[in-house]
């Protein structure tokens, strides 16, 4: 079944430590993007890529880094500069690098505490 | 300044009644595509409906529908006939090139629905 892996689903972390969330595509797609969900609120985008080897920030990017060695593969680091980092991180990607119309398809999400 | 704008915070409507759920956005580019998406409590996103800024009629997927009013930049999500299972977040989202690039697809706070018996 093609689609999009996040793991793991939940995820506790000490303050201060880093995490890395992966996040896997098997639908060939270019463009992958990472967004935070806090309760009750929307999707901010933190990352996005378009390409192989090429990442831009998106509204909320302090704290995190990601990277793009794979078509496949865009996994996202919250680091210990993240002051907030406890949220619902869901991952997405969708066909082509410019398309207008063509929706993101999105992964199941992960759940991040930080205690 | 936010560019999808959603004003409702929660929404209540009876089973089998129609409810419109608001969607403003705000874009200088003549080419945009505005989506919707549904959120039930597992988390997932589900994609809903999808509406060009070239399209002439508005769009209809089954249940649901887009009023689009270019001119005061409004896409209207429009439910049918609710059912239980709508119940849900509810979430407009746009691309446009202002970032020189179509990839970038920005959501707005949501609309959190309850359907009642």
């Amino acid at each position: 079944d093609g689609g999009i892996t996040q793991s793991p689903k939940y995820l506790f972390r000490k303050e201060g430590q880093n995490v890395t969330l992966s996040c896997e595509q098997n639908l060939n797609h270019d463009a992958m993007y990472w967004y935070r969900q806090d309760p009750g609120q929307g999707l901010r985008l933190i990352y996005y890529s378009q390409i192989v080897n090429d990442f831009q920030k998106g509204d909320i990017a302090e704290g995190y880094s990601v990277s793009r060695e794979k078509k496949e593969s865009f996994p996202l680091t919250v680091t210990s500069a993240q002051k907030n980092p406890t949220a619902f991180y869901l991952c997405a990607s969708s066909p082509g690098q410019a398309l207008m119309n063509t929706e993101a398809f999105f992964g199941q999400g992960t759940r991040l505490t930080v205690v | 300044a936010q560019k999808i704008t959603q004003t409702q915070p929660g929404m209540f409507v009876q089973e089998k009644e129609a409810v419109t759920l608001d969607c403003t956005y705000d874009t200088s580019d003549p080419s945009y595509g505005l989506f919707w998406y549904k959120q039930p409590s597992s988390g997932e996103m589900i994609f809903l409906i999808y509406q060009g800024s070239y399209d002439q009629q508005n769009a209809t997927e089954g249940r649901y529908s887009l009023n689009f009013q270019k001119a005061r930049k409004s896409a209207n999500l429009v439910i049918s006939a609710s059912q239980l299972g709508d119940s849900a977040m509810y979430f407009c989202a746009m691309r446009d090139q202002s970032t020189g690039t179509a990839s970038k697809l920005t959501f707005g706070t949501g609309t959190r629905l309850q359907v009642t018996l």
